[in-house]
């Protein structure tokens, strides 16, 4: 079975900081890749997707992610993070059964 | 405008109540879903429906149990409630089955807490 993996529970920085979190997958075939944001109260948001093409994927918020086939990863970066950036991001997978496999996520918090 | 939604948004009950959620999208889509966000904020699929059809059903207990008058609505009943239900029940819809190519749009969520 197919699983996701988002090894930073966990993470602070500071404004203005770098972001890059890690998600890697366990799936053999073709895969659909997304990056969700749930921010405090709030619904979950698409942030961005892959499904094929250029493996650099540019999202809203100036998120972009990249998808490295060759070690299943889709890691999701951004240069500058702000305050309001604080929240909650999933990864999650489509291999076709009709339903996203989702990671675990990783809690971001910036710090003014 | 809400794409997807979800009533209530929070709900508080005592255990062995029995009690349901509602879900609406207004997208046009063909097939919607149910999540569970435990308290570690893991999401996991519960159910998915496909014009009026259930095309998911993930080891849930029978105490769950999904309904869909038509395409445009999802809801979730749940019989005689037990504490570990208290979670964060997220409905969620696609364009056509959720094969590849789609993308799931989600509602508010539902807080749940079964005391």
């Amino acid at each position: 079975a197919q699983s996701v993996s988002q090894h930073n529970h966990h993470v602070i920085l500071s404004e203005a900081a770098s972001l890059e979190l890690g998600c890697n997958y366990s799936y053999g075939g073709t895969v659909n890749l997304f990056w969700y944001v749930q921010y405090p109260g709030q619904h979950l948001q698409l942030l961005l997707k892959y499904f094929s093409g250029d493996p650099l994927v540019k999202g809203i918020k100036g998120f972009e992610a990249e998808f490295i086939k060759s070690k299943f990863s889709f890691n999701l970066r951004k240069p500058s993070v702000q305050w309001s950036d604080t929240a909650e991001y999933f990864c999650a997978v489509n291999t076709g059964r009709r339903a996203l496999t989702f990671g675990s996520g990783t809690r971001l918090q910036v710090q003014p | 405008d809400t794409a997807v939604s979800q009533t209530p948004k929070y709900l508080v009950t005592q255990m062995g109540n029995d009690k349901s959620i509602k879900c609406e999208q207004n997208l046009g889509h063909d097939t919607m879903y149910w999540y569970k966000q435990d308290s570690k904020k893991f999401l996991k699929i519960m159910f998915s429906y496909n014009n009026k059809e259930l095309i998911i059903n993930e080891t849930v207990p029978n105490r769950f149990s999904p309904k869909s008058p038509d395409k445009a609505h999802l809801n979730l009943h749940i019989n005689s409630l037990e504490l570990g239900d208290s979670a964060v029940y997220f409905c969620a819809s696609s364009q056509a089955g959720g094969r590849m190519l789609e993308t799931q749009y989600f509602g508010p969520g539902t807080r749940l807490l079964v005391l």
